[in-house]
C-alpha cells in the first residue's frame, strides 16, 4: 500500500537556519506529491506540490523536488523565519486514485529567534 | 477568503455520550473528507464524500460512528457512544476532486 515517512522532530532552529525535513514515500505508479503546513490552533494548508518526476515545488521560500529514483520528496528553505513554526506534513496522492491523500506523521519545527 | 467552518472549535463530553461535529464545505467544492488527528495515529482518513454520496467510510468505526452530507453546504460527523479513545482532533476539508483540498480549523474533541 502507499505509506509516506518523515523525518521524526520536533525539529528546533534558530532564525536565518536552513532547512530540510526529509521524506520519503512508498506508492505504486507515478503519485502527486504535497507538502502541508499547519500552524498553531489551525487546520492544514496545501504549502506546495509536485505531480511528477523532477518537478519542483516551491512556495513562501519552500522548495521540495520530485525524485523518483529515491522516491524522496525533501523540504527545504535557506533561512528560516520565527512565522514559520509550525507542523509540516508530507503527503501522497495516487494518479490512480484523485481523492485521498496518504499524510506522514508530521514534523514540528519550531525557529527561535 | 472563503474557508472551511467546523463547530465546535471545542468539545468535551463524558463517556457515553452523543457527539455530534459539523462541517460547512466551501461553496461548489464537490469532494467532502474527514480525517481525525492524534499524537499516536497522525492523520487518519475516516470518511469521503463526493457530491454528497458517501464513497469511503472504510476508516471509521462503523459501531458508533457515522458520516452524512444532507445538504451541500453540511456535512457531520457523529459519534454514540462515545468513547474517551476518541479524544481527537477532527478536521473537515473539502476541494474540487484531484484538486488541493482546504481545511477547516478542525474540533477538538474530550471525552472523559
Amino acid at each position: 500500500g502507499n505509506s509516506v515517512t518523515q523525518m521524526e522532530g520536533p525539529v528546533t532552529l534558530s532564525e536565518e537556519a536552513f532547512l530540510t525535513i526529509n521524506c520519503t514515500y512508498t506508492a505504486t505508479g507515478y503519485p502527486s506529491l504535497f507538502w502541508y503546513v499547519q500552524y498553531p490552533g489551525e487546520g492544514l494548508q496545501l504549502l506546495l506540490k509536485a505531480t511528477k518526476a523532477d518537478d519542483k515545488g516551491s512556495n513562501k521560500g519552500f522548495e521540495a523536488t520530485y525524485r523518483k529514483e529515491t522516491t524522496s520528496f525533501h523540504l527545504e528553505k535557506g533561512s528560516v523565519q520565527v512565522s514559520d513554526s509550525a507542523v509540516y506534513f508530507c503527503a501522497l496522492r495516487k494518479a490512480s486514485s484523485a481523492r485521498q491523500l496518504t499524510f506522514g506523521s508530521g514534523t514540528q519545527l519550531t525557529v527561535l529567534p | 477568503d472563503a474557508r472551511v467552518t467546523q463547530t465546535p472549535r471545542h468539545k468535551v463530553t463524558e463517556m457515553g455520550q452523543e457527539v455530534t461535529m459539523r462541517c460547512q464545505p466551501i461553496l461548489g467544492h464537490n469532494t467532502v473528507f474527514w480525517y481525525r488527528q492524534t499524537m499516536m495515529q497522525g492523520l487518519e482518513l475516516l470518511a469521503y464524500f463526493r457530491n454528497r454520496a458517501p464513497l469511503d467510510d472504510s476508516g471509521m468505526p462503523k459501531d458508533r460512528f457515522s458520516a452524512e452530507m444532507p445538504d451541500a453546504t453540511l456535512a457531520t460527523l457523529k459519534i454514540q457512544p462515545s468513547e474517551p479513545r476518541d479524544s481527537a482532533v477532527y478536521f473537515c476539508a473539502s476541494g474540487l476532486e484531484g484538486e488541493k483540498l482546504f481545511f477547516g480549523s478542525g474540533t477538538q474533541l474530550s471525552v472523559l
